[in-house]
Formats: C-alpha cells, structure tokens, sequence
C-alpha cells in the first residue's frame, strides 16, 4: 500500500541552529499536510502544499512540495526552544482519496 | 481551537472488556476520524466516516468498530480489549475529504490503558 516516510526519526538541535525534516511518498500525492504536535498535545494543522514544486513559508518555517509530487520537506531556521515536538507530514493520494496518509514523524529536541 | 471533545480522556480498563470511546464534535464537519498513536508508529488511521451511518475502515481496524448516529458524535468501540491496544487514541474532523482545504482538527486524545 501507499506509505509515506519520513527522516530523520529524531534530531537534536542547540538553539539557534536550522533543522529539516524530509517526507517521501512511494506515489504521486496530490497534496501534502504538515501537522506539529508538541509535547503532551494533540497534532496541529499547519500547512498545505498543492502545486508541484511549491515552496510557502510561515515566519521561520519553509515547506517545499517536490516537483515529482512525491517529496516535501519542511526546514525551520534558527530553532528556538518553542520550535520542540514532533512534525508530520500527511499526503492524499488523490483528490478523491480516501484518507491523509501520515509519515511517523520527525521529533525535534532544542537545548538552549 | 476546533469544537472537538474526546471522553474520557484517560482510561485504564482490563483485557477482554468492552470499551466505547467518544468523540463530539461542535463544527458540524462532515468528516470524522479515529487515530492511534503509538511510538515508532505515528498516526495510524483506524476508522473514519463521510456522514450519518456512513464509515470505511482504515489501516489498523481489526478488533475496533465505529458508529456514527448523529453528525456530531463518532463513536470507537473496542468489543473485547486486548493489551496491544494500549495508546493515544485521537478523533479528527474536516469539512471536506479531497482537494484544498481538507485539513484535520484534531480532539485532546484519549489515553487507553489495558491490564
């Protein structure tokens, strides 16, 4: 079946310092979903990327949707102590898919 | 944050009992969901509904059942619970299935236990 992957499983950053976090779907997705959920929570909507090759930021936040639809990733720049939890990516197949199909998540640790 | 309440929201409950997990929802979204979370595992997709009485399975729906009678209310039912269903349960909503604007709301999650 479809799986989306994610690396890395962890990463530990000192504060200030960037970090990534790669999706990669085994099909064409006709869109992807990042989703943070921190430390005790639940998972939070963030963004949506649709068009292939798609690059949107949110302040120190950078998503890219890949131009073979089938990657994303989400690179944060000079991680801050708030930046902590765990990022996820989620794709949909199709535009008539069934369901999101979530990556297991990247965890991220920030010491200052 | 979406009207989304998940009850209880912790349980601890012994192997072999049934156990019903609800999820209520204030958005009247048409599209709800059921999630575990376990380590190393992610989300994984229990069971969903795309309206009243309307449900499909997802990945991991051996041993649960889902009921929806009313668009707001989406119940998980585990008949005889068993060990390896100890984990965070979470409830999602979204207004639409495919094409923009589908994300999911996610509820606080309920933490299942089994003795």
């Amino acid at each position: 079946g479809q799986q989306v992957m994610q690396i890395p499983q962890y990463q530990h950053v000192q504060e200030g310092e960037d970090f990534t976090t790669y999706c990669n779907s085994s099909t064409t997705l006709s869109n992807i979903q990042w989703y943070k959920q921190r430390p005790g929570g639940h998972p939070v909507f963030l963004i949506q990327l649709v068009k292939s090759g798609e690059v949107k930021k949110q302040k120190r936040l950078t998503f890219q949707f890949g131009e073979a639809k089938k990657n994303s990733s989400l690179h944060i720049t000079a991680t801050q102590t708030t930046d902590v939890g765990t990022y996820f990516c989620a794709g949909l197949k199709d535009q008539a898919g069934t369901a999101l199909i979530f990556g297991k998540g990247t965890t991220l640790s920030v010491s200052s | 944050d979406a009207g989304i309440t998940q009850s209880p929201r912790h349980k601890v409950t012994e192997t072999g009992t049934p156990v019903t997990l609800r999820c209520h929802q204030t958005e009247n979204h048409r599209y709800m969901y059921w999630y575990r979370q376990d380590p190393g595992h992610g989300l994984r997709l229990i069971h969903y509904s795309y309206g009243v009485k309307d449900t499909d399975k997802g990945e991991v729906s051996d041993g649960y059942s889902v009921s929806r009678s009313k668009t707001e209310d989406f119940l998980l039912t585990l008949e005889s619970a068993t060990s390896s269903q100890t984990s965070v349960y979470f409830c999602a909503i979204s207004p639409r299935l495919g094409g923009p604007y589908n994300e999911q709301f996610f509820g606080p999650g309920t933490r299942l236990t089994v003795l």
